[in-house]
């Protein structure tokens, strides 16, 4: 069974960038044609995607950036000039449904990974 | 970009009673790209239906989706104690992924 597992400092200062990789376990990040995405939620409110492959919200889109390491089976997240408007827990997730299709069809999650922009 | 709605915020109902949860979208969507997220406290997100009425592997029967066009409804068809949660709609178009704000289901 698939298995995604965030990891990367819990607190950031601001302006600095943030940077989680997803550890991608029980199958091959390279099988099939997936999205491999990151999203948060800030603390008591609801989801926001912030990208997926070469795919960003449009909101975020000039500080983001994902890139995938098919030789370590991760995909990374960095999210430059960060604010403490950025506090949240950042999930990493599979989209898709393995033929390239369906993006948002978000299977696979991480347990999640709450960063902190304190200085 | 568009919007997606949902409603009521929240919702509070006793366990057997049926739940009706709405998800409106600003435009017209194409409705093989709208999906219902379950979230329970301090867990990821999980995937209950697809494609508007496709329910996603192991989801129990009761969770049945159903719309199209702007307007779309999760229905659980008997509440468990187990499904009062937190869910979320979401649609993709144009490879941009968008939430609603989400539906609180809880015990009355």
């Amino acid at each position: 069974q698939l298995q995604l597992q965030e990891s990367g400092p819990g607190l950031v200062k601001p302006s600095e960038t943030l940077s989680l990789t997803c550890t991608v376990s029980g199958g091959s990040i390279s099988s099939g044609s997936y999205y491999w995405g990151w999203l948060r939620q800030p603390p008591g409110k609801g989801l926001e995607w912030i990208g997926s492959n070469n795919y960003y919200n449009p909101s975020l889109k000039s500080r983001v950036t994902i890139s995938v390491d098919t030789s370590k089976n991760q995909f990374s997240l960095k999210l430059s000039s960060v604010t403490a408007a950025d506090t949240a827990v950042y999930y990493c997730a599979r989209g898709g449904d393995g033929s390239g299709h369906f993006m948002g069809r978000l299977v696979n999650w991480g347990q999640g990974t709450l960063v902190t922009v304190s200085s | 970009e568009i919007v997606m709605t949902q409603s009521p915020a929240t919702l509070s109902l006793s366990p057997g009673e049926r739940a009706t949860l709405s998800c409106r979208a600003s435009q017209s969507v194409n409705s093989d790209y709208l999906s219902w997220y379950q979230q329970k406290p301090g867990q990821a997100p999980r995937l209950l239906i697809y494609g508007a009425s496709n329910g996603a592997t192991g989801i129990p029967a009761r969770f049945s989706g159903s719309g199209s066009g702007t307007d779309f409804t999760l229905t659980i068809g008997s509440l468990q104690p187990e499904d009062f949660a937190v869910y979320y709609c979401q649609h993709d178009y144009n490879f941009v992924l968008t939430f609603g704000g989400g539906t609180k289901v809880e015990i009355k």
